[in-house]
């Protein structure tokens, strides 16, 4: 079946810094990246859809310039949360998409600003 | 555009009980549906989905939905629970195409947590 993996699973950055997250396709081309947040014990809430080699286009009230998403390649694309702030800590999920595939979920992002 | 509502936030039920998980759409064009279940601080996996033919779709882990279009509902179902069905329950739903996979996004409903008490 189709894999996607999503590193890293926990992160801790200082207040201030950016942090990466990388969410890889292992068997399959994802036309379409999507990025969650989750909230504690609440649903996922869509962030941005990318596609490969397009700009992604972000949901309302979601700021671009604070959540870069890169989809440079169908296997690999990229949530960068600039100058990260406590209230940035959340759950971070992506999903790749692709024909006659469906939609499979990578395995989260704790990220903790402190 | 799509919407998921599931009407219940919470659902405890005693082991090798059956449950059912409420699920309702709205949506003005044809639809595919998913149901997702998430443990602790992990992703979502797929249970099951449906995207065309038999109205009755069984996934994994002994779990099947009934897709109704005139009542708009998709809802979840498992003849006898274990304790290791404990986890959140997603509804979601997407408009179709011809694939079954989609550049379109998905809706997620609130989720369901359902508790299987020994």
């Amino acid at each position: 079946g189709a894999v996607v993996s999503q590193h890293p699973s926990r992160v801790i950055c200082k207040s201030g810094t950016s942090v990466k997250i990388e969410c890889r396709s292992l068997d399959f081309q994802a036309t379409t990246m999507f990025w969650y947040r989750q909230f504690p014990k609440q649903s996922l809430m869509l962030m941005a859809t990318s596609n490969e080699g397009s700009k992604a286009t972000y949901e309302q009230g979601v700021e671009k310039d604070k959540f870069l998403i890169n989809h440079a390649s169908l296997t690999l694309s990229t949530l960068t949360v600039t100058s990260a702030h406590p209230e940035d800590s959340s759950f971070y999920i992506c999903s790749a998409s692709a024909l006659l595939r469906g939609y499979t979920f990578g395995s989260g992002t704790r990220l903790t600003v402190v | 555009a799509q919407s998921v509502t599931q009407l219940d936030s919470q659902v405890p039920v005693f082991e090798e009980a059956p449950v059912e998980l409420r699920c309702n759409y709205s949506s003005s064009v044809s639809v595919y549906l998913f149901w997702y279940v998430q443990y602790p601080n992990q992703g979502l996996q797929l249970l099951l989905k449906y995207l065309s033919g038999s109205t009755l779709v069984k996934g994994i882990n002994g779990f099947e939905a009934e897709f109704n279009k005139s009542q708009t509902s998709f809802h979840l179902r498992k003849p006898s629970v274990h304790i290791s069905d404990t986890a959140e329950y997603f509804c979601a739903v997407t408009r179709s195409v011809n694939s079954g996979g989609s550049n379109y996004k998905l809706t997620f409903g609130k989720g369901t947590l359902l508790t299987v008490n020994p």
